[in-house]
């Protein structure tokens, strides 16, 4: 079955560099989140998109900002990196109706140095 | 204040039963209780789903006791590959459908 899909699976990026992390999800799932996890931590909500709208915002700095396209695809654009901003992103989709469950990408690996 | 609360830590042997047992007092009614296991450097993976009573699927059993406060999630016949980092979520309801992740319980599985 297909899965969620995201790339790069590793990036690494300088202090101040801009990075854009893209997340494909499963076909007919309408709706995309994002979540941050830093070394250690447990996974932190980001933001969410449904239908290519915003749908629910969490801890998402001001300095990074997403979008879901035409095809349900989705980009999360990360700009003044900060070394706090290593972290795994992951995605994940669902379809909203009837509360189906969220299925999780492989992450992307972010490591700003 | 937190929405789920799970033991740290939990130790099992190969070809045991884990019950991983997560209170969620102030669950609203229309919320429903999920599970996820996560693996070193791994996306989170959907275990199971429940509302109330008892759910079984190929992978868990989830009980749910009738007024909802608490859930456990059973693994039966555990092995050293279910060694794992488990999250008790709970959310759906109220158009609420991002996830909530508090800390989760590492289960350790030892030969």
């Amino acid at each position: 079955a297909a899965g969620v899909i995201q790339s790069p699976r590793h990036l690494i990026k300088e202090k101040r560099e801009t990075a854009t992390l893209k997340c494909y999800p499963i076909p007919r799932h309408d709706t995309v989140y994002w979540y941050q996890q830093g070394p250690g931590q447990d996974p932190q909500f980001l933001i969410s998109f449904y239908e290519k709208m915003q749908s629910d915002k969490g801890s998402i700095p001001d300095r990074f900002s997403a979008q879901q396209f035409s095809d349900y695809h989705s980009e999360l654009n990360m700009s003044s990196l900060e070394l706090g901003d290593s972290a795994l992103y992951f995605c994940a989709s669902s379809r909203r109706a009837n509360q189906e469950t969220q299925y999780f990408g492989p992450g992307t690996r972010l490591l700003v140095l | 204040l937190a929405k789920t609360t799970q033991p740290i830590s939990m130790d099992s042997y190969e070809g045991q039963e884990v019950n991983i047992t997560c209170s969620h007092n102030n669950i609203a009614t229309n919320d429903y209780i999920t599970w996820y296991q996560q693996f070193p450097s791994q996306g989170p993976r959907f275990i199971i789903q429940g509302y109330k009573t008892k759910v079984t699927n190929e992978v868990a059993s989830l009980f749910i006791p009738a007024d909802r406060k608490s859930s456990t999630l059973s693994l039966p016949r555990v092995s050293l590959s279910d060694t794992a980092v488990y999250y008790c979520l709970v959310g759906g309801g109220r158009n609420d459908y991002k996830l909530s992740f508090g800390a989760g319980t590492t289960v350790t599985v030892r030969a």
